[in-house]
C-alpha cells in the first residue's frame, strides 16, 4: 500500500494568514493526488483533484502543487470558514489511501 | 444535482453481518467512468477507503478488508449495497458512500459524498 503522511497533524493560524499544508506519499504517485476538506460532523468535500484542479465553487484562495511524492495545499488568505481538517488522498493505485489529516484551527 | 444517502443499522452485534445501502440520484451507474465507493471514518480518526464498484460492474476492495466485503449495484434502483461480514467493535465508524469520477486525464476522485451513517458495533 502507498502510505500518505501529513505533518503537522494540526496547526494554528489566524484569519488572513497564508497557510501551507504538506502531504507526502511513500511512493511516486505522479499527479494522482486529491485534497478534501472536512468540518466536524460533516462529509468530506473535494477541493482539488489531480494536484491542482480546483473544483467548481471552491474559492480561488485554495491552490495545490507538487508531483511524485511531495504535495502542498495552500490557502492564500485564511478565512473563518476554512478552519477544518484537510486530507490528501492518492488515487494512483488500489487501495486508495488517505493521509491522517491536518487540522487547521485558531 | 448529484446526491447520495447511506442507510443501514446504527447498532450491530459482534460477528454479525452489516449491510449498508447507498441510494443516489443525479447520475447513472451505467455511464462510462462512473463509480460509487465506500469510505469509513472511525470516531476521531482518518478516512479509510473500503470498496468501489464501477459502471461496468468491475469491483475493487481494500486488501485488508477484501475477505469480508461484498459490493453490488442495482442500476435500475440507483442503489449500491455494501456488505461486511463478521463485524468487530473496531468496525465502529461513520460509513460514507461517494460518487467517483475521473479527470480529463484519467485521475480518479470522489466529488460527491453522502452525509454518512454512524454504525456502532457492540454487544
Amino acid at each position: 500500500d502507498i502510505q500518505m503522511t501529513q505533518s503537522p497533524s494540526s496547526l494554528s493560524a489566524s484569519v488572513g494568514d497564508r497557510v501551507t499544508i504538506p502531504c507526502r506519499a511513500s511512493h511516486n504517485i505522479d499527479v494522482f493526488l486529491n485534497w478534501y476538506q472536512q468540518k466536524p460532523g460533516r462529509a468530506p468535500k473535494l477541493l482539488i483533484s489531480a494536484v491542482s484542479n480546483l473544483q467548481s465553487g471552491v474559492p480561488s484562495r485554495f491552490s495545490g502543487s507538487g508531483s511524485g511524492t511531495d504535495f502542498t495545499l495552500t490557502i492564500s488568505s485564511l478565512q473563518p470558514e476554512d478552519f477544518a481538517t484537510y486530507y490528501c488522498q492518492q488515487s494512483f493505485t488500489i487501495p486508495m489511501t488517505f493521509g491522517p489529516g491536518t487540522k487547521v484551527d485558531i | 444535482q448529484i446526491t447520495l444517502r447511506e442507510t443501514g443499522p446504527t447498532l450491530v452485534k459482534p460477528t454479525q453481518t452489516l449491510t449498508l445501502t447507498c441510494t443516489f440520484s443525479g447520475f447513472s451507474l451505467t455511464t462510462r467512468d462512473v463509480g460509487v465507493g465506500w469510505i469509513r471514518q472511525p470516531p476521531g480518526r482518518a478516512l479509510e477507503w473500503l470498496a468501489l464498484i464501477y459502471w461496468d460492474d468491475d469491483r475493487q476492495f481494500s486488501p485488508s478488508m477484501k475477505n469480508r466485503l461484498t459490493i453490488t449495484k442495482d442500476s435500475s434502483k440507483n442503489q449500491v449495497v455494501l456488505t461486511m461480514t463478521d463485524v468487530d467493535p473496531v468496525d465502529t465508524a461513520t460509513y460514507f458512500c461517494a460518487h467517483r469520477h475521473i479527470t480529463w486525464n484519467g485521475i480518479p476522485y470522489f466529488d460527491f459524498w453522502g452525509q454518512g451513517t454512524l454504525v456502532t458495533v457492540s454487544s
